[in-house]
């Protein structure tokens, strides 16, 4: 299958700093990334989805403000947590589709841990 | 999409057939069934869909209900490294629904392999 890349894998950070998480379509070309968060012991639940040159669509209850989503290109994704707070301390996953194939690609996921 | 149903946990025994049920009685008729699985730690890994027939690959088997309203995914040679939760996942295939691609995870079967 195709490969989606997360980077970094982990992250320490201090509260009210901002954290930036990379997503990558390594062989293909994602014309929608989709970004979760997942705390321990529970599902993953879509933050939001994210199309290429255009406005990310937040699902409800997630702060388009704290949570900045660019995806600027068609291999490249990005979330920014903005004045992180130990709350948003989480397990944070993207996954890419090209909308041509019928599934989505998962990244490693990257662990945030606001101190 | 249609909402489907899972046990939350199951063993299996080391080199046995593991057989993961799933009900999703309100499924329509364009929706797919999903298969994806998360090892602890780790972003989801896709393994298999179908739509009514019965598929097959080299990570497992689907077995789909005449009536679609359930399914069941077997683990032929369950391994060690098959610890992980499992998630089924009812819906339009990414490139049927272009937009709003979204992936909504339920809660998964937490599947632990004992040898």
């Amino acid at each position: 299958g195709a490969v989606v890349s997360q980077h970094p894998s982990r992250v320490i950070c201090k509260s009210g700093t901002s954290v930036k998480i990379e997503c990558r379509s390594l062989d293909f070309q994602a014309t929608t990334m989709f970004w979760y968060r997942q705390f321990p012991k529970q599902s993953l639940m879509l933050m939001a989805t994210s199309n290429e040159g255009s406005k990310a669509t937040y699902e409800q209850g997630v702060e388009k403000d704290k949570f900045l989503i660019n995806h600027a290109s068609l291999t490249l994704s990005t979330l920014t947590v903005t004045s992180a707070h130990p709350e948003d301390s989480s397990f944070y996953i993207c996954s890419a589709s090209t909308g041509k194939n019928t599934e989505a690609f998962f990244g490693q996921g990257t662990r945030l841990t606001v101190v | 999409d249609a909402k489907t149903t899972q046990p939350p946990s199951m063993d299996c025994a080391e080199g046995r057939a593991a057989n993961l049920p799933c009900n999703h009685s309100t499924i329509s008729g364009n929706e797919y069934v999903y298969w994806y699985r998360q090892i602890h730690s780790q972003g989801p890994q896709y393994i298999i869909h179908g739509l009514k027939n019965n598929e097959t690959n080299e990570m497992a088997s689907l077995i789909i209900t005449e009536d679609r309203k359930s399914s069941t995914l077997i683990l032929p040679h369950a391994t060690l490294r098959d610890t992980a939760v499992y998630y089924c996942i009812v819906r339009v295939p990414f490139m049927i629904k272009a937009a709003g691609n979204k992936l909504t995870f339920g809660g998964g079967t937490r599947v632990l392999v004992k040898p």
